[in-house]
C-alpha cells in the first residue's frame, strides 16, 4: 500500500487564484512529519513547508499553507494568489519514526503537476 | 542554500560499465541520502548515511553501493550500469538538532544519468 497518495496528476489554475494540492498519507506511527517540495522545470527540489504530527496549528510559509487534518490523514498544500512561477511539479513526503537503525527517512508521493495560466 | 553539489551533472555511459556519482557538502551535515527519480515513481531512497563509514540500504538499493570516508563526501557507485538505472539521481542532506528530531532534507541539483 502506498504511504503517500497524491491523487491529482495535474492541476490548472489561473494567476492570482488559490489552489489546493491533495495529499493523503498512511502511517501507524504517532510521531511523523509531512513535507511539501516544489520541482520546477529546471529540476531542483525546493523545500516549501513542514508540518509535524504534534503541531496543533497548520503550518504557513508566505503564500503556502498546509491544511493538516490528522483524523483524515490528509496534508493538503494550499497556494494562495498563484503566480506564473508556481508552475511546477509538487511532491508531498512523509517522515516516520526512526527505524531500528535509529534513523528515519522520507517517503515521497508521485507528484502533482501544477500549471498556472495568465 | 544547503551547500550541496553533485558531480557530474550529466553522464552518458554504456551498459556494464562502472559509474560513480559524487555528492559534496560544505556544512558538516551528519546525514546524507541518495535518491533516484523516475517518471511515475516520485523519489525513491537508494542508500543513506548517518555518519562517516555508517551507511544503510533504502527502498531500491539493488545494483548500488555507497561509501562515505569523509563527512563532506557521499559516493554512489553503480558497479555495472544497466539501462534500468537510467534516471535522475539526487543527493540530500539533513541535520538533527535533537536526536530523533524530524529534520528537513535539502537536496542537491541532481545528476542525469543515461545508460545506453
Amino acid at each position: 500500500a502506498q504511504k503517500i497518495t497524491q491523487t491529482q496528476p495535474g492541476m490548472f489554475v489561473q494567476e492570482k487564484e488559490a489552489v489546493t494540492l491533495d495529499c493523503t498519507y498512511d502511517t501507524s506511527d504517532q510521531s511523523y512529519g509531512l513535507f511539501w517540495y516544489k520541482q520546477p522545470s529546471s529540476g531542483e527540489m525546493i523545500f516549501l513547508i513542514y508540518q509535524g504530527s504534534y503541531d496543533e496549528q497548520n503550518a504557513t510559509e508566505g503564500r503556502y499553507s498546509l491544511n493538516f487534518q490528522k483524523a483524515r490523514k490528509s496534508a493538503n498544500l494550499v497556494i494562495s494568489a498563484s503566480q506564473l512561477g508556481d508552475s511546477a511539479m509538487y511532491f508531498c513526503a512523509m517522515r516516520e519514526d526512526a527505524t531500528s537503525s535509529g534513523y528515519s527517512t522520507l517517503t515521497f508521493g508521485k507528484g502533482t503537476m501544477l500549471l498556472v495560466s495568465p | 542554500d544547503a551547500g550541496i553539489t553533485q558531480s557530474p551533472r550529466h553522464k552518458v555511459t554504456e551498459t556494464g560499465t562502472p559509474v560513480t556519482l559524487r555528492c559534496h557538502q560544505t556544512e558538516n551535515h551528519r546525514y546524507m541520502y541518495w535518491y533516484r527519480q523516475d517518471p511515475g515513481h516520485g523519489l525513491r531512497l537508494i542508500h543513506y548515511s548517518y555518519g562517516v563509514k555508517d551507511t544503510d540500504k533504502g527502498e531500491v538499493s539493488d545494483g548500488y553501493s555507497v561509501s562515505r570516508s569523509k563527512t563532506e563526501d557521499f559516493l554512489l557507485t553503480l558497479e555495472s550500469a544497466t539501462s534500468s538505472q537510467t534516471s535522475v539521481y539526487f543527493c540530500a542532506i539533513s541535520e538533527s538538532l535533537v536526536a530523533g528530531a524530524l529534520e528537513t532534507q535539502y537536496f542537491g541539483p541532481g545528476t542525469r544519468l543515461l545508460v545506453l
